[in-house]
């Protein structure tokens, strides 16, 4: 059972590059959140979905799009990247069974994305 | 913004002793959770509790929680070189289903 698989690990993008991050569960939850984690910030919400078809945004979702075709997939793009994207970018899901306020969020094992 | 703080910032004790680090947080929450994040790795849930309850044990975990002060503590008891890692913070806000709050952790060393 691999929960939350995330690729590539590691990105190296020059300024104005595009590129696509993507995240895979296998443990059929509905929900499922992108974060960026920079020092000393903790992490923050870029998107978010709640089932196959629907996303909105968190906290910080200005310079990336999101789109969730398939109920196990989370696609983060960035379409025109900047330095300021340098980060280690983390997929999570969680199950949207019964009192969904109350379940964990499950973890990948993260992105990490240099741009120069 | 930031919805939890966690406090200190960097934490080292040597093995066998006990690591309690603090968490506060600004507006009224639903829970709160703690996760735990090895070098290189990504978080991993520890324990939750909700808004209603005042402490929680799980294992060697304790967790307290004060609405009054909007604030939380994560005791580990009898620490081990493996519980090394940082700790997050975590509040799910009154009204909010879906979207949790991360504070900027705590870095835990223990020493063997």
């Amino acid at each position: 059972n691999a929960g939350v698989t995330q690729t590539p690990k590691f990105r190296v993008l020059k300024t104005g590059q595009s590129m696509t991050l993507l995240c895979a569960q296998d443990m059929n939850h509905e929900y499922m959140y992108w974060y960026r984690q920079d020092p000393g910030m903790g992490l923050r919400l870029i998107h978010y979905s709640v089932g196959e078809g629907t996303t909105a945004k968190g906290e910080v979702p200005d310079g990336y799009n999101v789109s969730r075709l398939k109920k196990q997939n989370f696609l983060l793009g960035l379409e025109s990247a900047a330095p300021s994207q340098t980060s280690v970018y983390f997929c999570a899901s969680s199950t949207s069974r019964e009192r969904v306020a109350w379940q964990p969020q499950h973890f990948g094992d993260g992105t990490r994305l240099s741009i120069l | 913004s930031q919805q939890g703080e966690e406090d200190p910032q960097a934490l080292s004790i040597q093995e066998g002793e006990n690591a309690t680090m603090n968490c506060s947080y600004k507006t009224s929450i639903n829970n709160l959770q703690w996760y735990r994040q090895n070098s290189g790795r990504g978080l991993v849930h520890l324990i939750l509790i909700r808004s209603n309850e005042r402490e929680k044990h799980s294992g060697r975990l304790r967790v307290t929680l004060d609405t009054s002060k909007k604030s939380s503590s994560l005791l580990i008891t009898a620490s081990r070189a493996a519980d090394t890692a940082s700790y997050f913070c975590a509040t799910l806000r009154s009204g909010s289903a879906r979207q949790l709050t991360f504070g900027s952790g705590t870095q835990l060393t223990v020493l063997p």
